[in-house]
């Protein structure tokens, strides 16, 4: 019963570098979502995708992009790291965006950039 | 904007207290609002969700309530257990579809 897997757990950049956070889901879900979470602050929106090959814009994507190319899979790229993108990024997936439909989380990134 | 608010930020209380978290926030165009529970280094594990027509939501030993109008929702946990040491987040779902979140109560129950 594995639900939302991400990879890697921890991950350490410099300044610049480029990676890719990896999300899969096994529950069939349509919607998937990333989130990052700081210290002190509640988790915030980056992208998400209501479907394979849509995406859209959440309240935080500037430095970031994503892709649906499969249903189950939705990546978030880092194109060039920088120290504000330390934090804990989390991937989450429901079955469908309605009003009784919970939200089922990863267990997280955390990313370090130096 | 809508801005999610929980007090206290941490508490500690000893094993066997009944305890309550809160939750309030500035807009009322709702949806539903959620309970999560974390765990260190884990993901968030949803506990309760409360739509909005509904007042209140029970689990075990939690019960969630909510008061749309005035902006609040409450998590109460009775005989609290040090199994129940986690942080507590509440999120709300707004017109929109976008789930805003607090930034938690740490909880720790003391044995």
């Amino acid at each position: 019963n594995a639900g939302v897997t991400q990879t890697p757990k921890f991950r350490v950049l410099k300044t610049g570098q480029s990676m890719t956070l990896l999300c899969a889901q096994d529950m069939n879900h349509e919607y998937m979502y990333w989130y990052r979470q700081d210290p002190g602050m509640g988790l915030r929106l980056i992208h998400y995708s209501v479907g394979e090959g849509t995406t859209a814009k959440g309240e935080v994507p500037d430095g970031y992009n994503v892709s649906r190319l499969k249903k189950q899979n939705f990546l978030l790229g880092l194109e060039s790291a920088a120290p504000s993108q330390t934090s804990v990024y989390f991937c989450a997936s429901s079955y469908w965006q309605g009003h009784d439909s919970p939200l089922h989380f990863g267990n997280g990134t955390r990313l370090t950039v130096t | 904007k809508q801005e999610v608010t929980q007090i206290p930020a941490a508490l500690s209380v000893p094993e066997g207290e009944n305890l309550v978290l809160n939750c309030s926030f500035t807009d009322s165009a709702i949806y539903n609002l959620q309970w999560f529970r974390q765990d260190p280094g884990k993901g968030l594990t949803s506990l309760l969700l409360i739509q909005s027509s509904q007042r209140e939501q029970t689990s075990g030993r939690l019960n969630a309530s909510l008061d749309k109008s005035s902006g609040r929702s409450t998590l109460y946990i009775a005989a609290s257990q040090p199994g129940d040491s986690a942080t507590y987040l509440c999120a709300v779902k707004e017109y929109g579809n976008k789930l805003v979140f607090g930034a938690g109560t740490i909880l720790r129950v003391k044995s």
